[in-house]
């Protein structure tokens, strides 16, 4: 089945330094997106990528599609402790989705 | 109204008990998600219903019954659990595309669930 992988694991960033997280995938796809889940909260969506090489900014966070379409980040500038939570991509076809294994962010003020 | 609700929010039961998870939406969406999330893990997909049938089984033990009475409801009935099963159970809904790729998911707050 597909596999979609992210990195880090975890990521402690003092307040105010850039934070990166970055989403593999086994194979081609169609769209990734990407979900924010705080602590004790459920999933939240965040954007869409679909155009190969594709960027979105919303404020501070900047989203990255690959050229292949194989790989996607999330760029976080100058961080802020609003920005602690679990960040997931989201791949898959129709229906079926597979969450990437998630980027936990701290952030120490 | 864009919000997915869940009941209830903790539940707590015996491996001898039956219990249901409930979800509702009313944005008319025709896709309805159930996902298992443990404890420092994404979220797994077990179900989903498309036009309130059931259209994805995760190879889901058969402890776990989902039902989809008419396109707002989602119910995952339980029983027999094990004490393993305790987790967060997420209900989602979203539209159906036909473009390809993931539709957007919108998720309720979750049950926590677990199970002696």
């Amino acid at each position: 089945g597909q596999q979609v992988m992210q990195i880090p694991q975890y990521q402690h960033v003092q307040e105010g330094e850039d934070f990166t997280t970055y989403c593999n995938s086994s194979t081609t796809l169609s769209n990734i997106q990407w979900y924010k889940q705080r602590p004790g909260g459920h999933p939240v969506f965040l954007i869409q990528l679909v155009k190969s090489g594709e960027v979105k900014k919303q404020k501070r966070l900047t989203f990255q599609f690959g050229e292949a379409k194989k790989n996607s980040s999330l760029h976080i500038t100058a961080t802020q402790t609003t920005d602690v939570g679990t960040y997931f991509c989201l791949a898959g076809g129709y229906q079926k989705v597979t969450f990437g294994t998630g980027t936990k962010l701290q952030v120490i003020p | 109204d864009t919000e997915v609700t869940q009941t209830p929010k903790h539940l707590v039961m015996g491996m001898t008990n039956k219990k249901s998870l409930k979800c509702e939406q009313h944005m008319g969406h025709r896709a309805m998600y159930w996902y298992k999330q443990k404890a420092k893990k994404p979220p797994e997909l077990m179900f989903v219903y498309s036009y309130e049938k059931l259209s994805i089984n995760e190879s889901v033990p058969s402890r776990f019954s989902p039902e989809c009475p008419n396109s707002s409801l989602l119910n995952l009935h339980l029983h027999a659990l094990q004490p393993e099963d305790s987790a967060l159970y997420l209900c989602a809904s979203s539209h159906l595309s036909t473009g390809g790729g993931a539709d957007t998911q919108y998720f309720g707050p979750g049950t926590r669930l677990t199970v002696l």
